[in-house]
């Protein structure tokens, strides 16, 4: 199975901070990528498909960029609405295998 | 738009087995671009792709839980469904079903049920 890495684990930010999280997978996943938001006691959400594409509706202060192995998620300018886990997902090859999530609280 | 909900019994006894069915609403499951899988959250904890179906009927299940699931389709009724055996409080979890699109340039799970918790518990 490829092992997904998202650091950090968690962070706190205020509103309007530049915010990045960070997934590594264990092996070349090329751009086969994406990024979930999941509120608390929600089902998650997704945010950004094939590594760096906006899913419709979703705000642009989220982005994400990468390729291979290392991957980032950004939020430019953080808003209340924000919190929740974040969690990245590739689907290289089966079983597609999530990080273990970045919690992202507001200060 | 297409919906997902899943349902079953909240309380399984351990060694027995655990069935939920997720019904597709506002769509057809019968849609060629879409492999219907369940994925389980075990409380603080995170995501665990458990299986999928595609509409032909072929399955694909996490080499982790192979020996112990079975994920079935129903088009008659718009379900699908999924069995896991020999529960253990270890399986006590959120399970949610999803639909993952797959149309080569455009590939997640882009629609999800709301999830059910499951525990497991004598």
């Amino acid at each position: 199975d490829i092992q997904m890495t998202q650091s950090p684990s968690s962070l706190s930010a205020s509103v309007g901070d530049r915010v990045t999280i960070t997934c590594q997978a264990s092996q070349d996943i090329s751009n086969y990528l994406n990024w979930y938001q999941q509120r608390p006691g929600k089902a998650p959400n997704l945010l950004i498909y094939h590594a760096s594409n906006l899913e419709t509706g979703v705000p642009s202060r989220f982005s994400g960029s990468g390729s291979g192995t290392d991957f980032t998620f950004t939020i430019s300018s953080l808003q209340p609405e924000d919190i929740g886990t974040y969690y990245c997902q590739h689907y290289d090859n089966l079983p597609y295998t999530f990080g273990q999530g970045t919690k992202l609280e507001i200060k | 738009q297409v919906q997902l909900q899943e349902s079953g019994p909240g309380l399984v006894k351990p060694s027995q087995t655990l069935s939920l069915t997720c019904t597709v609403s506002g769509g057809s499951i019968s849609s060629n671009s879409y492999y219907w899988t369940w994925i389980r959250q075990p409380a603080g904890k995170g995501l665990e792709w458990i299986g999928r179906i595609y509409i032909s009927g072929s399955t694909n299940y996490n080499p982790s839980l192979k020996s112990r699931v079975t994920i079935s389709v129903d088009t008659s009724k718009n379900q699908f469904s999924l069995k896991l055996s020999s529960v253990t409080a270890a399986d006590t979890a959120v399970y949610y079903c999803a639909g993952f699109v797959n149309t080569g340039h455009y590939d997640a799970f882009d629609i999800w049920g709301q999830g059910t918790m499951v525990t497991v518990s004598s």
